[in-house]
């Protein structure tokens, strides 16, 4: 089965870091760019970062560009999102979803959930 | 700062026809913003439902077709079922390289 897995998330402090983490168990992730998106509770959905296959492309949305890192490691299949300076704005259930040429997502992980809280 | 537009909310009777649009908040949709539309259920992942403007993701019903109205990308529900209430959101790829999503339309069924 093709299938997206997120991990890593919780519940941390304002200023905080997390590291998120996207495994797919049913398929070769290297050969596939990754793009990560996020849900506020009770909030519609919202593009975070995007890595290129190789990992030589990454982009992301202002609201976390220089906070946020994308990466991946294509030997063990897996794509990450280092998050630091988190704000109680950043609290979400983040979602990484397979990218496709046409510029839209063909699968998704079921997500992690991420609070920021003192 | 580019904000995609969607209906906060519509409603369609059971068997009816339904359209969803996509807009900008300055110019128009075309298909060079590659637009896709998500479905998504509370407490579930998004489902992929249309790219490219018009195509079917796998295992989509044909009772879901997108478009380009006007200026607008759109969302068109033929023959609308009970599970068809969800929300929906649509998706655009800007030049700058970003993919931008509109704020969601929650359909409802009755």
């Amino acid at each position: 089965e093709v299938q997206l897995v997120e991990s890593g998330g919780g519940l941390v402090q304002p200023g905080g870091s997390l590291r998120l983490s996207c495994a797919a168990p049913g398929f070769t992730l290297s050969i596939y760019s990754i793009n990560w998106v996020r849900q506020a509770p009770g909030k519609g959905l919202e593009w975070v970062s995007y890595i290129s296959s190789s990992g030589s492309g990454t982009n992301y949305a202002d609201s976390v560009k220089g906070r946020f890192t994308i990466s991946r490691d294509n030997v063990k299949n897996s794509v990450h999102l280092q998050m630091n300076s988190l704000r109680a704005e950043d609290t979400a259930v983040y979602y990484c979803a397979r990218a496709r040429p046409d510029y839209y997502m063909d699968v998704w992980g079921k997500g992690t959930t991420v609070t920021v809280s003192s | 700062q580019t904000v995609v537009t969607q209906e906060p909310s519509f409603s369609v009777s059971p068997g009816g026809t339904v359209t969803l649009t996509c807009g900008l908040s300055s110019g128009s949709v075309s298909t060079t913003y590659y637009p896709s539309w998500y479905q998504q259920t509370p407490g579930q992942a998004p489902r992929t439902l249309i790219y490219n403007t018009n195509i079917r993701s796998s295992g989509v019903p044909d009772r879901f077709s997108g478009s380009i109205l006007g200026n607008k990308a759109a969302l068109t529900i033929t023959g609308a079922q009970a599970d068809d209430e969800s929300d929906y959101y649509c998706m655009l790829f800007m030049s700058s390289g970003n993919w931008v999503f509109g704020g969601g339309t929650k359909l409802t069924v009755l």
